[in-house]
């Protein structure tokens, strides 16, 4: 069962536009989110993240929002520059727990 | 460089052949993860040691799967009588300490192929 879903696969935009990046999850006990980028033949790397005492949490051009009621996160880029381009991946923790759920990744390409 | 580093980068194998993937951490993180990415998934937690010892197993599917760090810096992710479906990019992370508010590090994976 996945507890943490990401819906759009692929996401364009143009550069300069903002990106919004959309993350669901279903388990309550959940209290702290991670965005992470992978380009291609590498590992993920750690972008920003959030803790569930926090609604937003900005680093440069990244800001993650948190909607606990609604059980879901985005994040946005702006401006949206062609480096971006990359597959984003959301991921949760509970604090009793040793591990991160991750979503299936949105793919992400910033037309020049 | 002085990042993660997983080796062979790739590895085809025959059903039912046994397998060893190595991850070499950041030199002095304690903590070490493996994750296993299937095609269009995301990364799905494995196993997590904190120093030499397994501290949370969990996440390997069945006993065909087992991890050793014996020395609390590298580790191996054994994989016995492998099947096709355990054909997956293989991740390893490792952070400067336990928990999970410690930043993940990842290395570029190991490409597992079962024909």
């Amino acid at each position: 069962d996945q507890q943490v879903k990401q819906n759009s696969p692929s996401l364009s935009v143009q550069e300069g536009r903002i990106s919004i990046l959309n993350c669901d999850y279903t388990n309550s006990m959940f209290d702290y989110f991670l965005w992470y980028k992978k380009y291609p033949a590498e590992g993920p790397t750690f972008l920003i993240s959030i803790s569930s005492i926090k609604d937003k949490n900005e680093d440069g051009r990244f800001t993650v929002f948190l909607n606990k009621s609604a059980k879901h996160l985005s994040l946005h880029i702006v401006p949206s520059q062609p480096g971006d381009s990359a597959v984003y991946f959301c991921a949760a923790s509970a604090n009793t727990g040793n591990q991160f759920y991750f979503g299936t990744g949105t793919s992400l390409t910033v037309i020049p | 460089g002085a990042g993660v580093s997983q080796t062979p980068s790739n590895k085809v194998t025959e059903k039912g052949k046994y397998v060893e993937l190595r991850c070499d951490p950041i030199s002095g993180h304690t903590a070490l993860y493996w994750y296993r990415q299937s095609l269009g998934q995301g990364p799905e937690f494995l196993i997590y040691f904190q120093g030499t010892g397994a501290a949370d197993d969990s996440g390997l599917p069945n006993d065909r799967f087992f991890a050793v760090r014996p020395e609390g810096s590298v580790s191996t992710l054994k994989i016995q009588r492998t099947e096709r479906g355990d054909s997956a990019v293989y991740l390893c992370a490792s952070s400067l300490g336990a928990g999970l508010y410690n930043e993940q590090f990842f290395g570029p994976g190991t490409r597992l192929t079962v024909l």
